[in-house]
């Protein structure tokens, strides 16, 4: 089975700073990799998604996130954070049977004007 | 492509009684999750359908079910309903070779 931590609860950030979301898995196996974004009052919606290939992979909205197989981390990144970017963001993970998804318990961005 | 909907929207039901929520996958996509989100356990995995037959499940009492028809829409039940059962319940469907989910507005129900 898979799991998938995310370091921090909250995250605080002001306007135009960049920030990091941290994201560690666990698994046995080889597994693909997203993160997903939610609004208030909506459903998750996909940022991006680590398949194979390139380590760097970029998303909607300027995201991009670093795949680290050796530190097992997938950690989402923004060099330049805009207040429509205060969400929740959850990391998840899947085999490559894709038999089921694992979430992380989120984390809150807060953007600060 | 339309992408899932999920029908009703909001919800309020009261304790004991039952609840059927309706899910329809993004057009040719044959899987169907469904997760319960709350504030206090977050996203918390009910189960998964796939061409009709339950694939996964999670660790949910027997009063929560589901099924998945012919046309891969899907229902989720849950029946004597509790205070706790609150939350917004969430409908992903999948398809592809690469197994993403994508998810629905979701439904808010609210037991009184």
């Amino acid at each position: 089975a898979q799991s998938v931590t995310q370091l921090d609860s909250q995250v605080p950030v002001f306007e135009e700073a960049p920030v990091e979301l941290r994201c560690n898995y666990s698994s046995s196996v080889s597994v693909y990799l997203f993160w997903y974004v939610q609004y208030p009052n909506q459903g998750l919606q996909l940022l991006l998604k680590y398949l194979s290939g390139s380590t760097l992979v970029k998303g909607i909205n300027g995201f991009e996130a670093e795949f680290n197989k050796s530190q097992t981390s997938f950690h989402l990144r923004k060099p330049s954070v805009h207040i429509s970017d205060t969400a929740e963001y959850f990391c998840a993970v899947s085999s490559y049977t894709g038999n089921q998804f694992y979430f992380g318990t989120g984390t809150s961005l807060t953007v600060i004007p | 492509k339309a992408g899932v909907t999920q029908t009703p929207r909001y919800l309020i039901k009261t304790r004991g009684q039952q609840v059927t929520l309706s899910c329809s996958p993004i057009s040719g996509h044959r899987s169907v999750s469904w997760y319960q989100q709350t504030p206090g356990q977050g996203l918390q995995f009910l189960f998964e359908y796939f061409s009709e037959t339950q694939r996964n499940k999670g660790n949910f009492p027997g009063r929560f079910s589901g099924r998945q028809f012919s046309n891969s829409r899907s229902e989720m039940n849950v029946s004597t309903l509790e205070l706790g059962d609150s939350a917004l319940y969430l409908c992903a469907s999948r398809g592809g070779e690469h197994y993403e989910q994508y998810f629905g507005p979701g439904t808010r129900l609210t037991v009184t």
